[in-house]
């Protein structure tokens, strides 16, 4: 009940097209969905989070869609760039654990942008 | 205003010696997690730790792993009689303290072991 599962594990995508990962979670007790991106032989830095009082978050070009109801989350990337190309990771916690919060993360996925 | 840091970045052991990492949490931050990433995964929370307290070791190995945040100096997660399974990322997070819990965690650059 604390899996994330993220899909797709890997995304080929053209430069100026859009990135869209996935992400589902089971725990209906989390509150709390950021997005980490990581390059290689770095750590995961955070890029968007949000809340499921909205439905959606845009920040520049990185856009979270909420879907409360069926459990789903996923990371837009308009206009892709090869900058772009790293590992993003979803990830949820919940207040309930008190302050201890905990993240959980998806798996990964692997995004290359070609130029 | 420094990042969390973390070291070394890289360290090498051999089996069935032990492992020490450090991590320096952001400045004005009092709440500290590991995490550990084998290859090809995602991360895996390992403790979470204030200040000369442990407050949830759930995803701890029950043996050869411990972690303390002492009152001065920086997080350590000490792992005891390596072995090679142990090799991995390991991630130290670290947040502000907002009046109860806060959820933005950042992560420092990473301790890569490697147990031969």
């Amino acid at each position: 009940q604390q899996q994330v599962k993220q899909s797709p594990q890997s995304l080929i995508v053209q430069k100026g097209g859009i990135s869209i990962i996935n992400c589902a979670y089971e725990n209906t007790a989390f509150d709390y969905f950021p997005w980490y991106q990581q390059f290689p032989g770095k750590g995961p830095a955070l890029l968007i989070a949000i809340r499921p009082d909205v439905s959606e978050k845009k920040e520049g070009r990185f856009t979270i869609s909420f879907n409360k109801s069926a459990k789903q989350f996923s990371l837009h990337i308009m206009d892709s760039q090869p900058g772009d190309s790293a590992t993003y990771f979803c990830a949820a916690s919940s207040s309930l654990s008190g302050s201890a919060r905990q993240l959980t993360f998806g798996s990964g996925t692997q995004l290359t942008v070609l130029p | 205003n420094a990042g969390v840091m973390q070291n070394p970045r890289h360290l090498v052991r051999r089996r069935g010696q032990e492992a020490r990492l450090r991590c320096s949490p952001m400045k004005g931050h009092s709440h500290v997690y590991w995490y550990r990433q084998l290859p090809e995964e995602g991360l895996k929370f390992m403790v979470y730790l204030q200040k000369e307290n442990i407050i949830d070791e759930s995803g701890m190995p029950k043996e050869r792993f411990s972690a303390e945040f002492p009152k001065e100096g920086p997080s350590i997660l000490r792992i005891q009689q390596v072995v090679r399974g142990d090799s991995a990322a390991y991630f130290c997070a670290s947040s502000p303290w907002a009046g109860g819990a806060s959820d933005t965690q950042y992560f420092g650059p990473g301790t890569r072991l490697t147990v031969l």
